[in-house]
C-alpha cells in the first residue's frame, strides 16, 4: 500500500460543484500539503499544515479550502469549483522541521472542472 | 524573496552521455535544495538535497548534483543517461533560516534520453 494516498485518483465535475479531495498517509509525519501542477507552471503551494491544531494559506489558496481531521489526514475542498482550478493536485507529507526533510508525495488527484 | 529557476524547459540526450540539468536559486539566506522527479501519471519523487557539507551530493538511481554558492547554481548530473531516466525533474529550495519549512518548486524540465 502507498505511504500517501490521495483520493479521487480522477475526477470530472461540473462549474459551481463541491469538490473534496482526500489525503490519507501512513508514515506518521506531522507536516502535510496540498499543492497544485500545471504544465508549465511546476508545483504550487495552496495550503499546509504542520500538525492538526495548524493551518496556513500557500501561494494560491483563494477559492481553496482544508481540513485537518487527524495527523494522517488532510482535505482539500473546492467550494464552487470553476474552470481554471482544472489541474494535477498533489498531497504531501515531511518530517523534519526546519524543511530539511523531503517530501513524500502521493499519486495525485486530476481533477476537470467543465 | 526564495525561488529556483530551471532555464531549461526540455532537455534531450542520447543513451549513455552525460546530462545536465539545471537549477539556479535565490534565498535570503543559507539554502536547502532538493531535487525531485516526476515519471508519467505519478507523483513526484526524492532524488537528491543539500543540506550541509561537501558540494556533491549523490542520490538516488546513479545521479548526483553540485552544490556552486557563488554561482548560486546546483545542477543534477549523471555520467551516462538511461532511456528510463526520461521524466520531468524539479528543483526545489527553501531557506534555512525561515521557519515556515516550505519548499519553493522550479518549473520542471523535461528531460528526453533517446535510445
Amino acid at each position: 500500500d502507498a505511504d500517501v494516498t490521495q483520493t479521487p485518483r480522477n475526477r470530472i465535475t461540473k462549474t459551481g460543484k463541491r469538490i473534496m479531495l482526500e489525503c490519507s498517509q501512513t508514515k506518521g509525519h506531522d507536516r502535510m500539503y496540498w499543492y497544485r501542477q500545471d504544465p508549465g507552471l511546476g508545483l504550487r503551494l495552496i495550503y499546509y499544515s504542520f500538525d492538526v491544531k495548524d493551518i496556513n494559506k500557500g501561494e494560491i489558496s483563494d477559492g481553496y479550502s482544508v481540513s485537518r481531521q487527524a495527523q494522517a489526514k488532510f482535505s482539500l475542498s473546492l467550494e464552487s469549483a470553476i474552470p481554471n482550478q482544472t489541474a494535477l493536485y498533489f498531497c504531501a507529507t515531511s518530517d523534519l522541521d526546519g524543511g530539511a526533510g523531503e517530501l513524500f508525495f502521493g499519486e495525485g488527484s486530476r481533477l476537470t472542472v467543465l | 524573496a526564495q525561488s529556483v529557476a530551471q532555464p531549461e524547459d526540455q532537455v534531450n540526450v542520447a543513451e549513455g552521455n552525460p546530462l545536465t540539468v539545471k537549477c539556479t536559486y535565490s534565498v535570503s539566506g543559507n539554502p536547502y535544495l532538493f531535487w525531485y522527479v516526476q515519471y508519467p501519471n505519478r507523483g513526484l519523487q526524492f532524488l537528491l538535497k543539500y543540506i550541509t557539507g561537501d558540494n556533491l551530493v549523490k542520490g538516488s538511481y546513479g545521479f548526483e548534483a553540485e552544490f556552486n554558492k557563488s554561482q548560486t547554481s546546483f545542477h543534477l548530473k549523471k555520467p551516462s543517461a538511461l532511456v528510463s531516466d526520461s521524466a520531468l525533474y524539479f528543483c526545489a529550495t527553501h531557506d534555512r533560516g525561515s521557519t515556515l519549512g516550505r519548499l519553493y518548486f522550479g518549473r520542471g524540465t523535461q528531460l528526453t534520453v533517446w535510445p
